[in-house]
C-alpha cells in the first residue's frame, strides 16, 4: 500500500534533549511538509521540501531542524532550542512542488515534554 | 490579517440539514484551494479539491469558489453524526522560496441528532 508513514506514534521528551521525528513515503511524490497542530490553531508550517537536498524554512521554523537526502524520507529534529514542543506533528506530500495538486498526510506523531 | 481564515465554531446542525462551511484567503494569487476532514486525534484527510471559479459537486459535498472575493465555501447535504469533525480549509500560495500549502485554523462541525 502506498503512503506515508510517520513514527513514533507516540513520543516523550525530557527537557533539554533533542528527538527525531521520522517521516517516509512511498507515494514517489517530490515534495514533503512537517506541520505542528497545537489545540485551536490549525496547522503552521514548520519546514518543506520541494526536491532531494534542499528544504526551506515555514512560519515557524525556530528550534527544529530538517533534512531531505533521500526522495522518501523527511526527518524533523525538534531541537532543545524549541522551548515548547508539545504539539501534535503532522507529515505531509504531494506529487508536485507545485502544491496544486493534494497533499497526503501520515498518521501524526503526538510529542509531549515530560 | 491571516493567510486563511475560518470561523471556529462550534457549527451546529441537526441531522439532515445542509452544513455551510466558509473561508477566506488574502493571497490573489492562490491558485488551488482544498477542504480537508479531521477527527480528534487523526490526521487531515482529503474531502475536495477545487481550482477554478464556480461549483464542485462530489456526492453530498460541494466546494464553491470565488476567487474575485476570495471566499471558498463547502456545504455538506444531509448532513450525519459521521460529518461531525474538524474542517479545515487550505489555500496554495507562492512565496519566495516556491509554493506552500496554508491552512486555516479549522471549523468544528457538530451534527446533532
Amino acid at each position: 500500500d502506498g503512503g506515508i508513514t510517520q513514527s513514533p506514534k507516540y513520543l516523550f521528551r525530557k527537557e533539554g534533549q533533542n528527538v527525531t521525528l521520522s517521516c517516509e513515503q512511498n507515494l514517489n511524490h517530490d515534495a514533503m511538509y512537517w506541520y505542528r497542530q497545537d489545540p485551536g490553531q490549525g496547522l503552521r508550517l514548520i519546514y518543506y521540501s520541494q526536491i532531494v537536498n534542499d528544504f526551506q524554512k515555514g512560519d515557524i521554523a525556530e528550534g527544529y531542524s530538517v533534512s531531505r537526502e533521500k526522495k522518501e524520507s523527511f526527518p524533523l529534529t525538534v531541537t532543545s532550542a524549541q522551548k515548547n514542543p508539545t504539539a501534535f506533528y503532522l507529515c505531509a506530500s504531494t506529487f508536485s512542488p507545485l502544491m496544486n495538486t493534494e497533499a497526503f498526510f501520515g498518521q501524526g506523531t503526538r510529542l509531549t515534554v515530560v | 490579517q491571516k493567510e486563511v481564515e475560518q470561523n471556529s465554531g462550534p457549527l451546529s446542525v441537526p441531522e439532515g440539514a445542509i452544513a455551510s462551511l466558509n473561508c477566506t484567503y488574502s493571497d490573489r494569487g492562490s491558485q488551488s484551494f482544498f477542504w480537508y476532514r479531521q477527527y480528534s486525534g487523526k490526521s487531515p484527510e482529503l474531502i475536495m479539491s477545487i481550482y477554478s471559479n464556480g461549483d464542485k459537486e462530489d456526492g453530498r459535498f460541494t466546494a464553491q469558489l470565488n476567487k474575485a472575493s476570495q471566499y471558498v465555501s463547502l456545504l455538506i447535504r444531509d448532513s450525519q453524526p459521521s460529518d461531525s469533525a474538524t474542517y479545515l480549509c487550505a489555500v496554495n500560495g507562492v512565496t519566495g522560496g516556491g509554493n506552500k500549502l496554508t491552512f486555516g485554523t479549522g471549523t468544528q462541525l457538530k451534527v446533532e441528532l
